[in-house]
């Protein structure tokens, strides 16, 4: 089956540290690959996406993600966090062939304290 | 312009009642995606709408669970005979074109008790 892991469920960082988050997909061909994030109190916003092209893709609030697709990873790093975002971050597949459904990891709660 | 709205927001129902949620895709969105997410849970897709029809419907978990949608705009998911492993914040996404990228709603909590 068709699946999304991410390694880190709880990341509290201080402010100005480096931040990367982990994904891994299990194999199944060509894919598409998201990096939501739902701040708290509000509804999932898309921070970043992957479809082809340069495996490394800028979103916003300075994220970025990395497609390494001989380790089936698309992991999420920012050089500096901001008490701001903290958040719930989701990292989701769309597999192609598979429908236009998304394969959603089960998240990583990130704490940034002052 | 407007997003996806849903309603309502908060849903508290006794076990064995039947449900109904409601989601307001953005206009002119032609897909429509409806997900769970229980507690401690990663989303869980449930049914996907293209206009009117649900070309996929894998991951609905039981025959109490149906999902319909009209004028290829507003999509109810209906939940019969609620049971507690049913509670979970019910989220709605729509998409438009060819970028699949998926607008969510806020989502409706449902609580069975």
């Amino acid at each position: 089956a068709q699946s999304v892991s991410q390694h880190n469920h709880h990341v509290i960082l201080s402010e100005a540290a480096s931040l990367e988050l982990g994904c891994n997909y299990s194999y199944g061909g060509t894919v598409n690959l998201f990096w939501y994030v739902q701040y708290p109190g509000q509804h999932l916003q898309l921070l970043l996406k992957y479809f082809s092209g340069d495996p490394l893709v800028k979103g916003i609030k300075g994220f970025e993600a990395e497609f390494i697709k001989s380790k089936f990873s698309f992991n999420l790093r920012k050089p500096s966090v901001q008490w701001s975002d903290t958040a719930e971050y989701f990292c989701a597949v769309k597999y192609t062939g598979g429908g236009n459904k998304l394969t959603f990891g089960t998240g990583t709660q990130l704490k940034v304290e002052l | 312009g407007a997003g996806v709205s849903q309603s309502p927001s908060n849903k508290v129902t006794e076990k064995g009642k039947d449900v109904e949620l409601r989601c307001d895709p953005i206009s002119g969105h032609t897909a429509l995606y409806w997900y769970r997410q229980s507690l401690g849970q990663g989303l869980e897709f449930l049914i996907y709408f293209q206009g009117n029809s649900a070309p996929d419907k894998s991951g609905l978990p039981s025959d109490r669970f149906s999902a319909e949608r009209t004028g290829g705009s507003v999509s109810t998911l209906t939940i019969q005979r609620t049971q507690q492993e049913d509670s979970a914040v019910y989220l709605c996404a729509s998409s438009g074109g060819t970028s699949y990228e998926q607008y969510f709603g806020p989502g409706t909590r449902l609580t069975v008790t």
